[in-house]
Formats: C-alpha cells, structure tokens, sequence
C-alpha cells in the first residue's frame, strides 16, 4: 500500500542546519516533494525531486533521495526562526495518477 | 493574480446536517484536489477532477461524501449527515497538469466542526 512516515518534531538551534526525514513504501513513486505549512497558511510547495535522482540542491534546502531504502530527506541549512512550521512529505505514486500521498508532517521549531 | 480560495473557512454543524464546501481554483488550472487534514494526521487525499471528470475518487471515506465540478472551474464537496469524525480540515488544491513536476497549489481550507 501507500504509506509516507515522518516522525513529528523536531527542534534546532538558529544558525544549525535541520534534517527532516522521511520513509514511503511504494517502489513505484514518480516524484517527491517537500511542502511548507505555516500557522494560519496554506501549504507551499518548497521543492520536489524526480525519483531518478539522488539529490537536489536549492539555495539552503538540499533534498537527499535513497530510493533503494525508500527514504527521503530535508536539509536546511543555517536554519532561522522563519523557518519554524511544519514540514510535509509527499509522494505522487505513480503516473497513472495525479493524486499526493502525505506524510503526518514534522514540526520543526527554532530557538535562538 | 488569485489563489485558490475556499468557502466557508470556517463551518460549525450539527450531527447529522448535510455541509457544502465550495473551492474556486486558479483561473486556467485544469486539475482540482480535495485532501483532508484531520488533528494529528497527515494530508488524505480524497479525490481530484481533470475538468469536469473524476479520474480519482478512491479517497472519498464513504457514500456520505461525494463532489462535482462543473464548467471545468468551481467545485464543490458534500458531505452528507455528517458525524463528528467528519472534523477536519477541508484543502482544495489546482494544478496546470503541465510540467514534470505539476505543482498543486493549495488554499486556505475549510475548517468543519461537527457537534
């Protein structure tokens, strides 16, 4: 089945970099994504990664992809209080549909 | 230009009223996505329209939800004699379908509430 797992918080200091980590169990996953949800806002689409590639790179966010574990993975770097919300994973599972999967989102804060 | 707006943004009801959620897509996105984000839990996806037609409906909870689309642009979601499980946030989102990646652009949500 279709299943995307995140674990739900995760707090750094300003200036650190953050991980966020993600696992999905289907092998047929086309695209990944990354979307931002801050309080009161609509999801935002951070960036997304083709499932034949193993990393991308954008600004301070780098997206690391290990499809043969199935795990996904978040970076930012110099992370600041802006940065503070949740955090979801998705995947499209196949091309036969346009439909996401989401994960349970990770909620990252930042402390000065 | 606009987003993808959603009404209401907020609906409180009874247990066991019917409630109609509208979403109005970004002007020339030809795809439409109704997810559910419960407390707690992730985005459920629900069922999403290219134009009028739902290729995908395999989200929908049960008989008691159902949407249309009409004229390739608003649609609206249903839910019938609700229950208190039904709480949830409502997200629509639209895409161009075009592009490898076909980013979904999301809006606010409607946040329903069932006593």
């Amino acid at each position: 089945g279709e299943d995307v797992e995140q674990s739900l918080f995760l707090s750094v200091r300003e200036g650190d970099s953050s991980v966020i980590n993600c696992t999905y169990t289907d092998s047929s996953s086309t695209y990944l994504y990354w979307y931002k949800q801050e309080p009161g806002a609509g999801l935002q689409l951070l960036t997304y990664i083709f499932s034949n590639m193993d990393m991308k790179q954008d600004q301070r966010l780098t997206v690391l992809l290990n499809k043969k574990d199935k795990h996904l993975s978040l970076r930012i770097a110099d992370t600041q209080t802006g940065d503070s919300a949740i955090y979801f994973c998705a995947e499209r599972p196949s091309y036969n549909t346009d439909k996401l999967i989401f994960g349970t989102g990770t909620r990252l804060q930042v402390f000065p | 230009g606009a987003g993808v707006s959603q009404s209401p943004s907020n609906k409180v009801t009874e247990k066991g009223k019917d409630v109609e959620l509208r979403c109005d897509p970004i002007s020339g996105h030809t795809a439409l996505y109704w997810y559910r984000q419960s407390l707690g839990q992730g985005l459920e996806f629900l069922i999403y329209f290219q134009g009028n037609s739902a290729p995908d409906k395999s989200g929908l909870p049960s008989d008691r939800f159902s949407a249309e689309r009409t004229g390739g642009s608003v649609s609206t979601l249903t839910i019938q004699r609700t229950q208190q499980e039904d709480s949830a946030v409502y997200l629509c989102a639209s895409s161009r379908r075009q592009g490898a990646n076909n980013e979904q652009f999301f809006g606010p949500g409607t946040r329903l509430t069932v006593l």
